[in-house]
């Protein structure tokens, strides 16, 4: 079993929508939690990070973590054809600066105009 | 935050080849990753890098088929050796500054 899964996609959904990604994991070693967005042919690029369980919120991404289910999601308010990119969660121990991520495969997001 | 480039960007290689990876950080960084992106399956990290000392491997990494230098605080290199078309993949660095980690924009090896 994989320490992180993630539902690779496809996902298509229409300029506007509201957007689920999601993970689960099952190390509980696992206490920061990341959602990074790469687009094609770049490198990832970090949009948020949160430690507790609960919502972060910042601009139209929400972040959600509820570590009793081991489950993590990230929400996407209005989208834009902006935001088509793979959307990778990662996890790691501990402050994740200089600790090694656990990534999931990513999900592949497309947003139709 | 941190500004990484990495050459090549992309080169396509003979089997049995070897292939040296360069990453350039604009900042100084104690710490700099590897990672792996093959098709359909998740970043995976080859090896940790600290300036002066051995290269921590992952398990399922050896030294002999990636070996990597940490010269100053700025810059590594990974090469992949003996190359075969296993080897395709996204190769990217990443350095960790306080609680973010950033990422180069990886170089994309093609091995026929």
């Amino acid at each position: 079993q994989k320490e992180v899964e993630q539902d690779p996609g496809p996902l298509s959904v229409p300029e506007g929508a509201i957007v689920s990604l999601n993970c689960t994991y099952s190390n509980s070693a696992f206490q920061y939690f990341m959602w990074y967005r790469q687009y094609s042919r770049k490198g990832p690029e970090l949009l948020m990070y949160t430690y507790s369980s609960g919502n972060k919120e910042d601009g139209r991404f929400t972040a959600q973590v509820d570590k009793s289910s081991k489950y993590i999601s990230l929400f996407i308010r209005d989208s834009q054809p902006s935001d088509s990119a793979t959307y990778l969660c990662a996890m790691s121990p501990q402050n994740f600066g200089n600790e090694k991520l656990t990534f999931g495969t990513g999900t592949r997001l497309t947003i139709i105009p | 935050s941190a500004v990484i480039s990495q050459k090549p960007s992309r080169d396509i290689c003979q089997r049995g080849t070897s292939l040296t990876i360069q990453c350039q950080v604009d900042s100084q960084v104690t710490m700099m990753f590897w990672y792996r992106q093959q098709p359909g399956q998740s970043l995976t990290l080859i090896a940790t890098a600290n300036q002066g000392s051995e290269a921590t491997y992952e398990s399922g990494f050896v030294i002999d088929k990636f070996p990597i230098s940490r010269p100053n605080l700025t810059f590594s290199t990974l090469t992949v050796s003996n190359m075969s078309p296993e080897d395709s993949s996204i190769y990217l660095c990443s350095v960790g500054i306080y609680r973010e980690q950033f990422f180069g924009p990886g170089t994309r090896l093609t091995v026929l």
